[in-house]
């Protein structure tokens, strides 16, 4: 069972446009979500992270949405860059709930053209 | 500040064999959480340890444990070994507390043949 869904194995996008990744997740304890990159023969890197009192949250080039009714946040990039090439990882944890587990999506590729 | 460090890299066992994976956190950092990675199947969570004790863990059989030391290091034993584990197996440390962000290491590649 996927409580954490990120529906797109891949993206593709200019060099200066908008990137957006999409996460889904299915577990209405889910109050603290997290974005995490990855480039090929490394760990993951932190982004950003949301709280579920907040609906947006910045950080330079990268916003994350959230949308609790809906149950799906979202990453924009802005400008897009070659670098941010990476496979993108959304999380979420329960965190009121007394456990200490993030549960990660699957991971969307993105590709940045220049 | 030195990140979290994995040991070995890279792995080769064969089917029924046994495998112990080391990691060390952050310093300071007193929780260490595994993920084993497969292409498709993303982060899949396999246990946390906080201050050597075991304070979740995923849907994995018994075969795939772990432990922790007094100094936060962690191990973690894969034994009986199945083709099914090859996998990209990755440690997070963090302070240990709710909302705390994961500091991954490069993680280890273990090919099972």
């Amino acid at each position: 069972d996927q409580q954490v869904k990120q529906n797109s194995p891949s993206l593709s996008v200019q060099e200066g446009r908008i990137s957006i990744l999409n996460c889904d997740y299915t577990n209405s304890m889910f109050d603290y979500f997290l974005w995490y990159k990855k480039y090929p023969a490394e760990g993951p890197t932190f982004l950003i992270s949301i709280s579920s009192i907040k609906d947006k949250n910045e950080d330079g080039r990268f916003t994350v949405f959230l949308n609790k009714s809906a149950k799906h946040l979202s990453l924009h990039i802005v400008p897009s860059q070659p670098g941010d090439s990476a496979v993108y990882f959304c999380a979420a944890s329960p965190s009121t709930s007394g456990t200490y587990k993030y549960i990660f999506g699957t991971g969307t590729r993105l590709k940045v053209l220049a | 500040k030195a990140g979290v460090t994995q040991t070995p890299r890279y792995l080769i066992k064969t089917r029924g064999q046994q495998v112990t994976l080391s990691c060390s956190p952050i310093s300071g950092h007193r929780s260490v959480s595994w993920y084993q990675q497969t292409p498709g199947q993303g982060l899949q969570f396999l246990f946390e340890y906080f201050s050597e004790t075991q304070r979740n863990k995923g849907n994995f059989p018994g075969r795939f444990s772990g432990r922790q030391f007094s100094n936060s290091r962690s191990e973690m034993n894969v034994s009986t070994l199945e083709l099914g584990d090859s996998a990209l197996y990755l440690c997070a440390s963090s302070a240990g507390g709710t909302n705390e962000k994961l500091f991954f290491g490069s993680g280890t590649q273990l090919s099972v043949l």
